[in-house]
């Protein structure tokens, strides 16, 4: 069965700091890669997703995820932090399972921005 | 554009009931995927509907059962309650089959099963 290993529960940064939330998966068959946020008292909303083509993709407010097939990962990125990004980020995992892509859901990485 | 629409948010049911859950897609979209959401084990995809037919199905126990209309709109169902069964319940919504399509999820009905 496929898993999605999402390696940190909580990221504490500082405002305008770095950060990445990584995301590795188990599957090495066809995937398609996808990072959803959730913003308190939301749902859950699309960040950015990997189809095919380019490897690094990006979103509108900043943050790019690269997928790595060799090391099956698709960690997310954003070079500078705001206190409006907290957030819960979750990965997710589209991969062919009996003929069907079947979702898989990382348990999620909480981002903490303070001030 | 109206968003994803769940209802009811909030059910309390008792174990052995069962319970009815409803979805209502954004307009024109097809396919409809539903997720039980815990603490303990996370986002698990339960099934996906699409042109009122089941695409794909998680691994969940018979107990859990869909079926979508002719209008999109989704229903859940949960038979026999267990108390493993409490969870937020969501929805999501996308144009055509979710493997690729972003998908636009609902708030979630939260269910207590005592």
């Amino acid at each position: 069965a496929q898993s999605v290993t999402q390696l940190d529960s909580q990221v504490p940064v500082f405002e305008e700091a770095p950060v990445e939330l990584r995301c590795n998966y188990s599957s090495s068959v066809s995937v398609y890669l996808f990072w959803y946020v959730q913003y308190p008292n939301q749902g859950l909303q699309l960040l950015l997703k990997y189809l095919s083509g380019s490897t690094l993709v990006k979103s509108i407010n900043g943050f790019e995820a690269e997928f790595n097939k060799s090391q099956t990962s698709f960690h997310l990125r954003k070079p500078s932090v705001h206190i409006s990004d907290t957030a819960e980020y979750f990965c997710a995992v589209s991969a062919l399972s009996g003929g069907s892509y079947i979702p898989t859901f990382g348990r999620g990485t909480s981002l903490i921005v303070h001030p | 554009k109206a968003g994803v629409t769940q209802t009811p948010r909030y059910l309390i049911k008792t174990r052995g009931q069962q319970v009815t859950l409803s979805c209502s897609p954004i307009s024109g979209h097809r396919s409809v995927s539903w997720y039980q959401q815990t603490p303990g084990q996370g986002l698990q995809f339960l099934f996906e509907y699409f042109s009122e037919t089941q695409r794909n199905k998680g691994n969940f126990p018979g107990r859990f059962s869909g079926r979508q209309f002719s209008n999109s709109r989704s229903e859940m169902n949960v038979s026999t309650l267990e108390l493993g069964d409490s969870a937020l319940y969501l929805c999501a919504s996308s144009l055509d089959l979710a493997a690729q399509e972003t998908q636009y999820f609902g708030p979630g009905t939260r269910l207590l099963v005592l």
